[in-house]
């Protein structure tokens, strides 16, 4: 079974710091997919990365940068200056090769003060 | 593009009362997924369709159901409301793609349901 963790429940920073949301999954499968979703307050779950699992390197897109380590089994996300605007809830999320749908870690919600 | 489109966007029903969700994909997405969202147990996954065939089932009870149209909308039904179905309901929509791959999945704003 799969099964995806977020250990931080709540960050909070100040505007302008970077943040790292931490993920850390479990598959059997060899070939699965990794995804990082927002959420804002208006409810909508907006896709904001995604990696493959036989693609290990790390990008950066703009304010975020993504660290994927299969050997951990981790999946961390980086933005880089904060924003108020980034105050959402980040879910982290994962498809194995079997199915399509997409399993979901429990949210972490970062506040941005500024 | 227009997105994924869910109505209503809020719900109250009372106990033992059916609801009937709507979702209209993004054009062109042939698959449609529903995923429900609660405090207490997170995002969960009810159903996927596909060509108008349900391609996987979540664990959730038989009264939970959906189907979707010719033309990839679909409608998610709940009969028999409990408390415990208070949530917001999320349908999503990818390309029409029937294998497994990195292609997202693109989330509506979502239904929330109240059952009193």
């Amino acid at each position: 079974a799969q099964k995806v963790t977020q250990a931080q429940t709540e960050i909070s920073v100040v505007e302008k710091e970077d943040v790292t949301l931490d993920c850390v999954y479990e598959t059997r499968d060899t070939t699965y997919y990794l995804f990082w979703y927002k959420q804002p307050p208006s409810g909508e779950l907006v896709f904001l990365i995604r990696r493959n699992s036989f693609d290990e390197q790390n990008e950066i897109s703009g304010r975020y940068s993504w660290n994927f380590q299969k050997s951990t089994s981790s999946f961390n996300f980086t933005i880089t200056a904060s924003q108020v605007v980034d105050s959402a809830v980040y879910f982290c999320a994962l498809r194995d090769n079997a199915g399509n749908m997409l399993t979901f870690g429990g949210g972490t919600r970062l506040m941005v003060k500024p | 593009k227009a997105g994924v489109t869910q109505t209503p966007r809020y719900l109250i029903k009372t106990r033992g009362q059916q609801v009937t969700l709507s979702c209209s994909p993004i054009s062109g997405h042939r698959s449609v997924s529903w995923y429900q969202q609660t405090p207490g147990q997170g995002l969960q996954f009810l159903f996927e369709y596909f060509s108008e065939t349900q391609r996987n089932k979540g664990n959730f009870p038989g009264r939970f159901s959906g189907r979707q149209f010719s033309n990839s909308r679909s409608e998610m039904n709940v009969s028999t409301l409990e408390l415990g179905d208070s949530a917001l309901y999320l349908c999503a929509s990818r390309p029409n793609l029937d294998r497994p791959d990195n292609s997202p999945l693109h989330f509506g704003n979502g239904t929330r349901l109240t059952v009193t």
